[in-house]
């Protein structure tokens, strides 16, 4: 098993621009998030989904959309990026319960120039 | 809202030394997770507390939690250099509409030196 993978590792874009970030896993979970990691703060939650077809906010939110077409993959947009979005996002992933244990994916450092 | 406070922040250890690091948490949670994390990379799982009186061990570090006071320790025992990194505690929600959601601790580095 791969575990959770995220793509792309890395990612420069320019003030205004738009992208996705992709996460996948391959445990048959149901539930997966989306963090970001600033220095000095933790993890925050953006975004998580509690199955195929359902997401929901969490504490940072703004400026964030998320897809979860198919179960193993949880998708996280960017439309309008922002010098504030420059962070390293962690997707994870737990299998049944919200209190199951989280796994996390190798991460994505973004740079908004 | 659940609020988690790890300290210390930054912790400078000598090899061989003991230290611990202290995680306190706001609100009842019904689980307590300790994560590592290296520079550049991904968050390990490194021990999941579910009861009070909870203790793990794993090699020199040793992980509690007392569900009364609201707080984890994480104590180290003859650090060595491969023990450097960052830990962080986590805690979920334990009902409402952020039931199971994990909120984290800021995170202590921590370096070892000889």
């Amino acid at each position: 098993n791969a575990g959770v993978t995220q793509t792309p590792k890395f990612r420069v874009l320019k003030t205004g621009q738009s992208m996705t970030l992709l996460c996948a896993q391959d445990m048959n979970h149901e539930y997966m998030y989306w963090y970001r990691q600033d220095p000095g703060m933790g993890l925050r939650l953006i975004h998580y989904s509690v199955g195929e077809g359902t997401t929901a906010k969490g504490e940072v939110p703004d400026g964030y959309n998320v897809s979860r077409l198919k179960k193993q993959n949880f998708l996280l947009g960017l439309e309008s990026a922002a010098p504030s979005q420059t962070s390293v996002y962690f997707c994870a992933s737990s299998l049944r319960d919200p209190s199951d244990e989280q796994f996390f994916g190798p991460g994505t450092r973004l740079t908004v120039l | 809202e659940l609020k988690v406070e790890q300290n210390p922040l930054f912790l400078s250890m000598q090899e061989g030394k003991n230290y611990t690091i202290y995680c306190n948490y706001s609100t009842t949670s019904d689980r307590l997770y300790w994560y590592r994390q290296d520079p550049g990379k991904s968050l390990e799982s490194l021990f999941v507390l579910l009861s009070n009186g909870a203790v793990k061990q794993e090699g020199r570090l040793m992980a509690s939690l007392d569900t009364k006071a609201r707080l984890s320790t994480l104590h180290i025992t003859a650090a060595v250099h491969d023990l450097s990194a960052t830990y962080f505690c986590a805690v979920t929600h334990a009902g409402g509409t952020s039931y199971g959601k994990l909120t984290f601790g800021q995170g202590t580095i921590l370096t070892v030196h000889p």
